[in-house]
């Protein structure tokens, strides 16, 4: 599976967009980027995942360029609940399921 | 649903000490896996299950056994308990064949201390 890159940490002001980067330059044409979060101490929980195009749900949009290498986990309207650590995970889908998690993006929101 | 669920919650073993971590399902999922977290890391891999009576090994599986009987129980054995095995241990199960395939559903976490 590729190996990804992300910011240690980042503030959001409440309210705002939180724009959540990701690098995944050695990305594969079968791999899917995946992003979990976990919030304090609690399992990780999953957020959205994608294979090359943009995908919208309740939680968050995921934007995905169209080379592939990185991507950006957006989450519209940052409330104080979603202070946690962001995962991003590239994996091909097939292969079991198993996920390996880097250390992600510690993210605050910010009152 | 349940969801997954694990027992115990906490846990403090004394050093060579052995003892089973349990992990179990509702939602008839045919992957299974552990992970174990320590301080400001992420999560690692230790043992992962496709289905009952298949087990394998995930990036950490030193000291660590697993047995898949049912498919809804993947229980998590330290046979000789070290302190480096002091981590947060989280089940995880997915569907291979649902729609939501892909989703890794978590269980709330047991937190060891290994003195």
């Amino acid at each position: 599976d590729a190996k990804t890159t992300q910011p240690p940490s980042m503030d959001c002001a409440e309210g705002r967009a939180a724009n959540l980067p990701c690098n995944h330059s050695t990305i594969s044409g079968n791999e899917y980027v995946y992003w979990y979060r976990q919030i304090h101490s609690q399992g990780p929980q999953y957020i959205i995942h994608g294979l090359k195009n943009n995908e919208t749900n309740e939680m968050a949009s995921l934007i995905i360029t169209e080379d592939r290498k990185s991507s950006t986990l957006i989450l519209p309207h940052a409330t104080l609940r979603d202070t946690a650590v962001y995962y991003c995970i590239v994996r091909v889908s097939n292969t079991g399921n198993q996920f390996y998690f880097g250390t992600g993006t510690s993210l605050t929101v910010i009152p | 649903n349940a969801g997954v669920t694990q027992t115990p919650k906490f846990q403090v073993l004394k050093t060579g000490q052995s003892m089973t971590l349990q992990c179990a399902q509702d939602m008839n999922h045919e992957y299974m896996s552990w992970y174990r977290q320590d301080p400001g890391m992420g999560l690692r891999l230790i043992h992962y299950s496709v289905g009952a009576g298949i087990t394998d090994q995930g990036e950490v599986p030193n000291g660590y056994n697993v047995s898949r009987s049912t498919t809804e129980d993947f229980p998590l054995r330290l046979l000789s308990a070290a302190p480096s095995q002091t981590s947060v241990y989280f089940c995880a199960s997915s569907s291979t064949t649902s729609g939501r395939k892909n989703e890794q559903f978590f269980g709330p976490g047991t937190r060891l201390t290994v003195l």
